[in-house]
């Protein structure tokens, strides 16, 4: 099945503590894309990655660390998370090739900081 | 720079009756996609359509239809006969198509539709 899977589902941490929120596709898709969603706000990017190594900022990148060693994996990584980080992230692949650009996305993490 | 404008925050409807929802964005390129996605309470997000900006063909699918208009910058989604599992946020979202391959979502307009 086609998906695109992230854990945890939910995490409930302390400010400063590093954590990581994994997301991971199956469709060996070439672009990757974190999202947070606040009320009120929409769905704003996080940082973009267009293949293996390349990675980009979105719009509110501050705060917020990615890699992209591997197509499949997609990190995102809070290395001193603050409450302002309390939000619903989502993780999301497309293909830039061919006619469909439609996004997949994740479940979503939904993340606590106190 | 690129903006999405949603400007219904929220709209009630009665089941059974027609209901536009208004998108309209800003972009200097001249290569461009619009989507359209809704998420409903359970919290997913699930795709509907993807224009680029050559296509000014309107498309309907169903009970849902899409207007395409580059001379106002719209792309406005109408459901015709609306049902109560139409409930739901929906997102407008722009995707410029020429070097850069950030994504731009709307805030979203959430559709409550009574029974």
């Amino acid at each position: 099945e086609a998906q695109v899977t992230q854990n945890p589902r939910y995490l409930i941490t302390v400010t400063g503590k590093k954590l990581t929120v994994t997301c991971s596709q199956n469709m060996n898709h070439e672009y990757m894309s974190w999202y947070r969603q606040d009320p009120g706000l929409g769905l704003r990017q996080i940082y973009y990655s267009m293949n293996v190594e390349v990675t980009d900022k979105g719009d509110v990148p501050e705060g917020y660390k990615v890699s992209r060693k591997e197509k499949r994996n997609f990190p995102l990584i809070l290395e001193s998370p603050s409450p302002n980080q309390t939000s619903l992230y989502f993780c999301a692949s497309s293909t830039r090739q061919g006619s469909s650009y439609e996004q997949y996305f994740g479940p979503g993490t939904r993340l606590t900081v106190t | 720079a690129q903006k999405v404008t949603q400007a219904q925050t929220e709209i009630s409807v009665v089941e059974k009756e027609d209901v536009t929802l208004d998108c309209v964005y800003e972009t200097r390129d001249t290569t461009y996609y619009l989507f359209w996605y809704k998420q409903p309470p359970s919290g997913e997000l699930v795709f509907l359509i993807r224009r680029n900006s050559f296509d000014e063909q309107n498309e309907i699918s169903g009970r849902y239809s899409w207007n395409f208009q580059k001379s106002t910058s719209s792309f406005n989604f109408t459901i015709t006969a609306s049902q109560v599992v139409d409930s739901a946020v929906y997102f407008c979202a722009l995707s410029e198509g020429s070097g850069t391959y950030k994504y731009i979502f709307g805030t979203g307009t959430r559709l409550k539709v009574l029974a």
